[in-house]
């Protein structure tokens, strides 16, 4: 079975500091992985994902993610944090299209920006 | 054009009522898929569609929840008798299966409903 942590809840950084949003997954193939942000009131959006390229993914919105397999993690950053990247950030596991797609969701982390 | 859409937005049930939430996929979109969002969690699979074939409903948590995609389009999720436990933001999502791309397809994601079950 797959699953993912996301460890820590609730991130605050001040505007302008970098976003580190951390993600392990468990996975028993080699498994897609992806970030996605909510907003309130609003559905998942996908920021970024890894499909077996290459390993440092860029995204929207300049988050980028690094798949590091030896360590069974999918951290997100971004450099600079702005005022609107305020929201819940979601990382998910699946194996693909095989296995119908279905993603595996961490708990979730929410960040709060502080200007 | 339109992306995934959801209705209610909001639907507030008493314990016991029967519900059905509708989900309106892209157009074109051959998979679809409904996840349980509870407060503060992550979303959870609950069932998936290719046309109208539910070919994993592994994910609901009881025979309660029921759901349909008759036509292969418009989607249906049922709840029946309500209980408390089923508030929770549900989501649906849709696909296109494009087997030119990698083994994966990206889902698009629909607003959601809250249901608040009293």
């Amino acid at each position: 079975a797959q699953s993912v942590t996301q460890l820590g809840s609730h991130v605050s950084v001040s505007e302008g500091a970098l976003v580190l949003l951390r993600c392990n997954y468990s996975s028993s193939v080699p498994p897609y992985l992806f970030w996605y942000v909510q907003y309130p009131n609003q559905g998942l959006q996908l920021l970024l994902k890894y499909t077996s390229a290459a390993t440092l993914v860029k995204g929207i919105n300049g988050f980028e993610a690094e798949f590091k397999k030896s360590e069974t993690s999918f951290h997100l950053t971004k450099p600079s944090a702005h005022m609107s990247d305020a929201a819940e950030y979601f990382c998910a596991v699946s194996k693909g299209r095989a296995a119908g797609n279905k993603l595996t969701f961490g708990g979730g982390t929410r960040v709060l920006v502080k200007p | 054009g339109a992306g995934v859409s959801q209705s209610p937005r909001y639907k507030v049930a008493k314990r016991g009522q029967d519900v059905a939430l509708r989900c309106d996929p892209i157009s074109g979109h051959v998979s679809l898929f409904w996840y349980q969002q509870a407060l503060g969690q992550g979303p959870e699979f609950l069932t998936y569609f290719q046309n109208e074939a539910q070919l994993d409903k592994s994910g609901l948590p009881s025979d309660r929840f029921f759901a349909e995609r008759p036509e292969g389009s418009v989607s249906t999720l049922k709840i029946q008798r309500t209980q408390q436990e089923d508030s929770a933001v549900y989501l649906c999502a849709s696909s296109l299966v494009d087997r030119t791309a990698p083994s994966y397809n990206e889902q698009f994601f629909g607003p959601g409903t809250r249901l608040t079950v009293l």
